[in-house]
């Protein structure tokens, strides 16, 4: 069975630090993906970033990465230079590559930036 | 803009009294799924389409339906609605289920009450 793990609640961030959000996911597949979300206080599921697991280069998005890292099984979010806007719930989430797997979630982290 | 829509984006029912959300996309996408988010929670999966394939998740009450008339709309019906199923009802859709970049592409979302 897959699983994802999101360790963090909440979190507070200053503006303009970096900030890292941690996932760690347990599956038996051997190709999987790995994917974040944003979901502002409107309630809208936004789409960050997408990480295969046979990507040998850590997925970039302009201020997010994804910090893979295949034998711990961690798939951590990083935001460079946070801003205001980032203030959102963040969610991890994984999906097998058979035609079968659907995209499961983590419990989400809350994140709020410090002006 | 290919695009994921959701109406009414608020809804406010009765107790008992039969409730459809709809959703619609541009993105001419093969799979539409159909989630449900209680506050500070994860995204439920309750059904999702592939093309005219209805796949229901094991533990989704027979109170909810769903409808997919053609590629570019579904239909979510809550037959009898209970105050336990107020909550964010979120509409996605993918272009496959499973395989690489499999990410899926959310509506507003519908804010559900029940009175």
């Amino acid at each position: 069975a897959q699983k994802i793990t999101q360790t963090q609640p909440g979190m507070f961030v200053q503006e303009k630090e970096a900030v890292t959000l941690d996932c760690t996911y347990d599956t038996s597949d051997q190709s999987y993906g790995l994917f974040w979300y944003k979901q502002p206080s409107s309630g809208e599921m936004i789409f960050l970033i997408y990480q295969g697991s046979y990507d040998e280069q850590n997925a970039t998005e302009g201020r997010y990465s994804l910090n893979f890292q295949k034998a711990r099984k961690s798939a951590n979010l990083v935001i460079s230079a946070s801003q205001l806007g980032d203030s959102a719930m963040y969610f991890c989430a994984m999906s097998g590559y058979s035609s079968a797997s659907k995209i499961i979630f983590g419990s989400g982290t809350r994140l709020s930036i410090r002006p | 803009d290919a695009m994921v829509i959701q109406n009414p984006r608020y809804q406010v029912t009765q107790f008992g009294k039969p409730v459809t959300l709809s959703c619609s996309q541009t993105l001419n996408h093969n799979v539409m799924y159909w989630y449900q988010q209680k506050s500070s929670q994860a995204p439920k999966l309750l059904f999702h389409y592939y093309d005219k394939d209805f796949n229901n998740e094991a533990d989704t009450p027979d109170n909810f339906q769903s409808r997919r008339p053609n590629t570019s709309f579904c239909f979510l019906d809550i037959r009898s609605p209970g105050l336990g199923d107020a909550a964010m009802y979120l509409c996605a859709t993918s272009r496959v289920i499973g395989g690489r970049n499999n990410e899926q592409f959310f509506g507003p979302g519908t804010r559900l009450t029940v009175l």
